[in-house]
C-alpha cells in the first residue's frame, strides 16, 4: 500500500524557516517523480514544486522561487521542502505527492504550516 | 499561467439527481486535464485524467468529457458520499506549472 506521511508543520513567524519531510513506502520511491503541493484555508490546492527521481530536475511555482528548495534522499525514501523567508501567503496545508504524468494519485494527510506574529 | 475557473462556485443537489460541473481554461490545455474530489479533513483524490479516463477505483457514476478549454464533470446519479468539493487542474505545460480551479462545493439540497 502506498503510504505518504508528511511532517515538520507548525508554527512560524514571518521571516522564519521551517524544513517539511515526507516519508515513503509502498512503493519504489527512486522510480518516480514526487512534488509538493499547498492548500490555503478555503482555496483550491496549489502546485509548489517538483523533482525528478533522481534529484537532477527541479520546477517550482514563480511564487516560491528562491525562497523554498525541494529534495529527496532515495536511500532514506524521503522527500523534503526546505521554506526559508516564510510569508504571511504561505499559510497551508503542505502536501506531498507522487507524481505520475502530471497527475497526483497518492497525497499524503498533510502538514499545517501556519505564518503568523 | 493558465487560469482555471469552476462554476458554480456551490451547486445544490438531491440524491439520484446528474449534476454537471464545469472547468474552463484561460487557453487551450488540449485533453490535459483532470479532476479531483475532496472531503472536509482529506486529501484530493483522482478521479478523471486526460478529460475522461477513470481513476482506478472509481465508480462508473462519474464521467468527464471536453478538450480545448470547456470541460466537465458529471455525476450521473448522485450517491450521498458524493457531497463534497470538486477541482479540476490542467497539465498542458513543460516545465511544469500545474493549476488548479478554485473548486465546486457540491451540496445536499
Amino acid at each position: 500500500e502506498v503510504q505518504l506521511v508528511e511532517s515538520g508543520g507548525g508554527l512560524v513567524q514571518p521571516g522564519g524557516s521551517l524544513r517539511l519531510s515526507c516519508a515513503a513506502s509502498g512503493f519504489t520511491f527512486s522510480s518516480w517523480w514526487m512534488t509538493w503541493l499547498r492548500q490555503a484555508p478555503g482555496k483550491g490546492p496549489e502546485w509548489v514544486a517538483s523533482i525528478k527521481q533522481d534529484g537532477g530536475e527541479k520546477f517550482y511555482v514563480d511564487s516560491v522561487k528562491g525562497r523554498f528548495t525541494i529534495s529527496r534522499d532515495n536511500a532514506k525514501n524521503s522527500l523534503y521542502l526546505q521554506m526559508n523567508s516564510l510569508r504571511d501567503e504561505d499559510t497551508a496545508v503542505y502536501y506531498c505527492a507522487r507524481e505520475e504524468h502530471a497527475r497526483f494519485y497518492y497525497w499524503g494527510q498533510g502538514t499545517l504550516v501556519t505564518v503568523s506574529s | 499561467e493558465i487560469v482555471m475557473t469552476q462554476s458554480p462556485a456551490t451547486l445544490s443537489a438531491s440524491p439520484g439527481e446528474r449534476p454537471t460541473l464545469s472547468c474552463r481554461a484561460s487557453q487551450s490545455v488540449s485533453s490535459n486535464l483532470a479532476w479531483y474530489q475532496q472531503k472536509p479533513g482529506q486529501a484530493p483524490r483522482l478521479l478523471i485524467y486526460d478529460a475522461s479516463t477513470r481513476a482506478t477505483g472509481v465508480p462508473a457514476r462519474f464521467s468527464g468529457s471536453g478538450s480545448g478549454t470547456e470541460f466537465t464533470l458529471t455525476i450521473s446519479s448522485l450517491q450521498s458520499e458524493d457531497f463534497a468539493v470538486y477541482y479540476c487542474q490542467q497539465y498542458k505545460n513543460w516545465p511544469p506549472l500545474y493549476t488548479f480551479g478554485q473548486g465546486t462545493k457540491l451540496e445536499i439540497k
